[in-house]
């Protein structure tokens, strides 16, 4: 099956800048998206992407894609101690309505 | 406002008894879809509906069922919980013909 990849954990301290990356190996992916899940809690989503855009901006969370390489990254500019979190990248395809997510980047803020 | 809940939010269970996690959202969504979170797996999906009537196994499906009676609701079976389905279930749904898919607040399942 198609397959998204994503490092376990980053680190980070308050005020710098975050980038957690994914790969994805489906060619004819239309959506990527970015999740979170603050601990205890469902998923909530990000941002997405459509495939034939590069870069997506809303306000601190900048989204680039690389179809080439099939790779997707969120840059959260700022990080604050409440961005901790686990982050997950998905992908969907065609007219498929199902996500594949990634196995989640457990991003945590040290003050 | 409209919400996606599920119940129980925890269960501690014994191998071989069967078992029903309740899954409901207000949205009016066609779609339904039930996941399982593992360490180092991320979401797996296990069954999702189109529709009242309509059930398709996922990825991860064995040893678990569905069934679609109504718009708002998708109950997932444990037929005879194994202690490999221990674990974190969530519920999600979307719109027909849009891929946002909003999540409920999950169940931790334990099965001894």
């Amino acid at each position: 099956g198609e397959d998204v990849e994503q490092s376990l954990f980053l680190s980070v301290r308050e005020g710098d800048s975050s980038v957690i990356n994914c790969t994805y190996t489906d060619s004819s992916s239309t959506y990527l998206y970015w999740y979170k899940q603050e601990p205890g809690a469902g998923l909530q989503l990000l941002t997405y992407i459509f495939s034939n855009m590069d870069m997506k901006q809303d306000q601190r969370l900048t989204v680039l894609l690389n179809k080439k390489d099939k790779h997707l990254s969120l840059r959260i500019a700022d990080t604050q101690t409440g961005d901790s979190a686990i982050y997950f990248c998905a992908e969907t395809s065609g007219s498929a309505r199902q996500l594949t997510f990634g196995s989640g980047t457990q991003l945590t803020v040290l003050p | 406002d409209a919400e996606i809940t599920q119940s129980p939010r925890h269960k501690i269970t014994e191998t071989g008894r069967q078992v029903t996690l309740a899954c409901h959202q207000t949205w009016n969504h066609n779609n339904m879809f039930w996941y399982r979170q593992d360490l180092g797996h991320g979401l797996r999906l296990i069954h999702y509906s189109y529709g009242v009537q309509d059930t398709n196994k996922g990825e991860v499906s064995d040893g678990y069922s569905v069934s679609r009676s109504n718009t708002e609701d998708l109950p997932l079976t444990l037929e005879s919980a194994a202690s490999s389905q221990t674990s974190v279930y969530f519920c999600a749904s979307s719109e027909a013909g849009v891929h946002e898919q909003f999540f409920g607040p999950g169940t931790r399942l334990t099965v001894l």
